[in-house]
């Protein structure tokens, strides 16, 4: 069974100041990696998508892949206050559809 | 697009009632997914339909939990006996699923009180 782990589980960061997540996967054969926000009592909302090694930016959001340490990570440039909500990283196995979560990390923007 | 429709957005049951909740994917997609969200055990697949037929639900509790797709427009997720437990936010999503890398698109989600 695929492990998917975020770090770290909380964190606060002021406006403005590059917030960084990381997220590390336990299948080597992962190939689908999605990052998506989720505001409070609220869905789920992807905010970037990366399916090969290297970067890839959407907006303000960058993720970086790296397969062979097994670690995704994402970066939020000039975050604001509306940014603070849980981050979740979604990995998906290239054998099935099975798209597993981590557990998010927490994330709150001081203005 | 009025995106993944999720009914209702609250239900409180009493322990060993029936809950039966809903979901519209977005129209014209062919994959829907059911999660349950809880703060222990975070977001779990529960279930996957493609083309209205089911095709993993191995993360479905056997005994209490089904899960139907009767026509393209609808799903529902039926938890029969309801247990404390139980209580969490349901979340359903569709995606088009013309490729393996289609993203999903989530709804608000059900949360489930089973008191």
């Amino acid at each position: 069974q695929q492990k998917v782990q975020q770090s770290p589980e909380s964190l606060t960061v002021s406006e403005g100041a590059m917030a960084s997540l990381n997220c590390t996967f336990s299948d080597g054969t992962s190939n689908n990696f999605r990052w998506y926000r989720q505001h409070s009592a609220k869905g789920l909302e992807v905010l970037v998508s990366i399916f090969s090694d290297g970067e890839k930016e959407e907006g303000r959001f960058t993720a970086h892949l790296n397969r062979a340490n097994l670690h995704v990570s994402l970066h939020i440039r000039e975050p604001q206050p509306s940014d603070s909500a849980v981050y979740l990283c979604a990995v998906k196995r290239r054998s099935n559809n099975r798209i597993f979560f981590g557990d998010g990390t927490q994330l709150v923007v001081k203005p | 697009n009025a995106g993944v429709i999720q009914t209702p957005r609250h239900k409180v049951t009493g322990k060993g009632q029936e809950a039966t909740l809903w979901c519209e994917p977005i129209s014209g997609h062919s994959a829907v997914f059911w999660y349950r969200q809880t703060i222990v055990q975070g977001l779990e697949f529960l279930t996957y339909f493609r083309n209205q037929a089911p095709i993993d639900d191995s993360g479905m509790p056997k005994e209490r939990f089904s899960a139907q797709m009767p026509n393209q427009s609808h799903s529902t997720l039926k938890i029969q006996s309801t247990q404390p437990q139980d209580s969490a936010v349901y979340l359903c999503a569709s995606s088009p699923a013309k490729s393996s890398a289609e993203t999903l698109y989530f709804g608000s989600g059900t949360r489930l009180t089973v008191l």
